[in-house]
């Protein structure tokens, strides 16, 4: 069985910019959420992802947005980008929404905008 | 005030003690409630899944719930130093799978 995996590792940005981040759901999952984890903080809810809609979404403004396509991946994007945004985004995967299935993390994603 | 408060701790206990870890919550819809463990820089391993009130035990974890006092805990038993690191509760109204409201974790350090 494939665990969550996400990509890049770290990287670094400068405020204004745009970043996408990557995320491919463990196997035999067809829905993913996201989280952005400030440092010495708990995650924080971003949205999720079933049948390639948007299921549900937290207090986070439009310049966040998101995809997820067939194979079950999904894309975290973030435009202008700004110092607070500086964070561990997290990807969960889970079975169906309200199966009852638990959410499993990826190792995330480290974002540090300057 | 946040919906679920955890203190941040650090706690820190001797090789071989119980670890008690708990969380409040003013959300009376929490139905699902969840134990991450966190080591620094890595995402959250899921340690433990309970739904409504009720006591669960797996190994050397045991989590109890109490909905009429909006309160969750985790013990750890016979804690060894690879226990040391950041567990976080967290909730969902609706279902494990869909979004999770978070505390602010709790800093564990387990002495040799």
């Amino acid at each position: 069985e494939t665990g969550v995996t996400q990509s890049p590792t770290h990287l670094i940005k400068t405020r204004g910019q745009q970043v996408t981040l990557r995320c491919s759901s463990q196997s035999g999952h067809n829905t993913v959420s996201w989280y952005q984890q400030a440092l010495g903080q708990g995650p924080q809810f971003i949205f999720q992802y079933y049948r390639e809609e948007e299921n549900g979404r937290g207090n986070f403004p439009p310049r966040f947005s998101g995809l997820q396509f067939p194979n079950y991946s999904s894309e975290l994007n973030v435009n202008a980008l700004e110092l607070d945004d500086s964070a561990l985004y997290l990807c969960a995967s889970s079975s169906p929404p309200g199966s009852g299935g638990e959410q499993y993390f990826g190792p995330g994603t480290r974002l540090t905008v300057t | 005030q946040k919906e679920v408060e955890q203190d941040p701790g650090p706690l820190s206990v001797p090789e071989g003690a119980i670890v008690s870890l708990n969380c409040t919550y003013s959300n009376s819809a929490f139905q699902y409630f969840m134990w991450y463990r966190q080591y620094s820089r890595k995402g959250p391993e899921l340690l433990m899944y309970t739904y409504s009130s009720g006591n669960k035990e797996d190994g050397r974890f045991t989590a109890q719930v109490d909905k009429s006092s909006k309160y969750i805990s985790l013990f750890i038993r016979d804690s060894q130093p690879s226990d040391s690191a950041t567990y976080l509760c967290a909730m969902s109204a609706t279902a494990a799978g869909n979004k999770l409201t978070f505390g602010g974790g709790t800093r564990v350090l387990v002495k040799p």
